[in-house]
């Protein structure tokens, strides 16, 4: 069966600091992969999404950046922080089709 | 563009008690409607579907009816539990696309059921 990994699961950072977040799915090849962020009471909003190896979308402009190095490995990743970087991040992964199967997220406090 | 609007919680109702959570959309075309939800330290999961007009979905005690006249797909459950506590997202998706790239969600809706 397919699982999907995100870690950590909590993360408390500095303003101005280096963020990168993991994810990885486990028991499919060549998986659809998403970043998402919820800040707070708002919905959740699609920041990348990746088709391939390399291959990187990104739908919001923003102080963010995701790679792909390996099939079922997606990075979600800054060079320095701000502080409205702060929200719920969430991995996603699909086959071809609309559902998403998601990771237990990241909680993002910057400071 | 899309939207999806749910009702601001967080909802806190007794066990056993009726629960409802209003979603409304905007969109093109006929979109696919979804609930997806999120229980305590794990990810979202997808709860329910419809596809077209009238169409209900269900699982797991709950339901929601895509009612094109009102652009919502509220979701209902007769009597509530303890263990359906958690976080219920609405969501979109344009039917033409099919692909979760286009999924739009609502804000989430925190439901905490009492015993």
């Amino acid at each position: 069966s397919q699982t999907i990994h995100q870690w950590p699961a909590t993360l408390v950072q500095p303003v101005g600091s280096p963020l990168s977040l993991e994810c990885t799915v486990e028991g499919t090849s060549n998986p659809n992969l998403y970043w998402y962020r919820q800040a707070a009471g708002r919905g959740l909003q699609l920041l990348f999404y990746s088709v391939g190896i390399g291959q990187i979308s990104s739908e919001v402009p923003q102080n963010l950046s995701a790679s792909r190095p390996q099939d079922r490995q997606f990075i979600l990743s800054s060079k320095k922080l701000l502080l409205s970087d702060s929200g719920f991040y969430l991995c996603a992964w699909s086959s071809w089709g609309e559902k998403l199967f998601f990771g237990s997220g990241t909680q993002l406090s910057v400071l | 563009g899309n939207s999806v609007t749910q009702m601001e919680g967080p909802v806190t109702l007794s066990e056993e008690a009726f629960l409802t959570i209003n979603c409304t959309y905007t969109a093109t075309g006929y979109p696919s409607l979804f609930w997806y939800v999120q229980y305590p330290g794990e990810g979202l999961q997808l709860l329910l579907k419809a596809t077209k007009a009238d169409d209900k979905g269900s699982n797991k005690g709950f339901e929601a009816t895509y009612r094109k006249e009102t652009t919502s797909f509220h979701l209902e459950k007769g009597s509530v539990q303890v263990s359906d506590s958690a976080v219920y997202f609405c969501a979109l998706s344009n039917e033409a696309s099919g692909s979760a790239r286009q999924l739009t969600f609502g804000s989430g809706t925190q439901l905490t059921v009492l015993p």
